[in-house]
């Protein structure tokens, strides 16, 4: 069965450093999406990514993230300058896009840890 | 703004006891509701769906939930319960009929199932 996969499974940072979180789609599959969860706390909504352009992205999608689709395949999460408060795992999902209503299909996370 | 309470942080059951874990959601319009489970070290998984239709939906493992309208609620159930089954749960929904409207989380449920 189809999954998606994500890169590296934990990533230790300084603060202030760049960081950059892959996800690896399911291969027909339309919609992106990056969600977070900081340690003890709800899954959050970050960005979600079609056709090569954000659709809807959250207050918490500031400045300091951006997305891009660079090669077609790989689905990428940047971080510019990271913040103690970064320290989350990382969730990317996909959606195939078609019909009324699809399943959201998610990696099995990125773990940052910010020092 | 839609949002998901889920008022069962942790919940501990022996084995084949029965399990019902609330959820109650806030949106003015149109929901889709979900469950997903997560096991532990691995990604998140959908236990089951509300689209339209009989509020009464079954998912995988032997899981089902109700939506009922007029509580604003989507509890989980489950008549037995397996050692199997400890894992986090997390209630979800989404607003409108898009087909690919990001998904608000809940705090998630621990379930932990003793033998």
């Amino acid at each position: 069965e189809p999954e998606v996969t994500q890169t590296p499974s934990h990533q230790v940072t300084q603060m202030g450093q760049e960081v950059i979180l892959r996800c690896v789609p399911i291969s027909n599959h339309l919609y992106f999406y990056w969600y977070r969860q900081i340690l003890g706390q709800k899954v959050e909504f970050l960005v979600s990514f079609y056709n090569n352009e954000i659709s809807e992205k959250s207050e918490i999608f500031d400045d300091q993230f951006s997305v891009e689709r660079p090669d077609g395949s790989n689905f990428t999460l940047k971080i510019r300058s990271t913040k103690l408060e970064d320290s989350a795992m990382y969730f990317c999902a996909t959606n195939k896009g078609l019909g009324n209503y699809n399943e959201q299909f998610f990696g099995p996370g990125t773990r940052l840890t910010v020092l | 703004a839609q949002s998901v309470s889920q008022h069962n942080h942790h919940v501990i059951l022996s084995e084949a006891a029965s399990l019902e874990l609330g959820c109650n959601y806030s949106y003015g319009g149109t929901v889709n509701l979900f469950w997903y489970v997560q096991y532990p070290g691995q990604h998140l998984q959908l236990l089951l769906k509300y689209f339209s239709g009989d509020p009464l939906v079954k998912g995988i493992k032997g899981f089902e939930a109700e939506f009922i309208k007029s509580k604003f609620s989507f509890n989980l159930r489950k008549p037995s319960v397996q050692w199997s089954d400890t894992a986090e749960y997390f209630c979800a929904v989404t607003g409108g009929t898009g087909t690919a409207s990001k998904l608000t989380f809940g705090t998630g449920t621990r379930l932990q199932v003793t033998l």
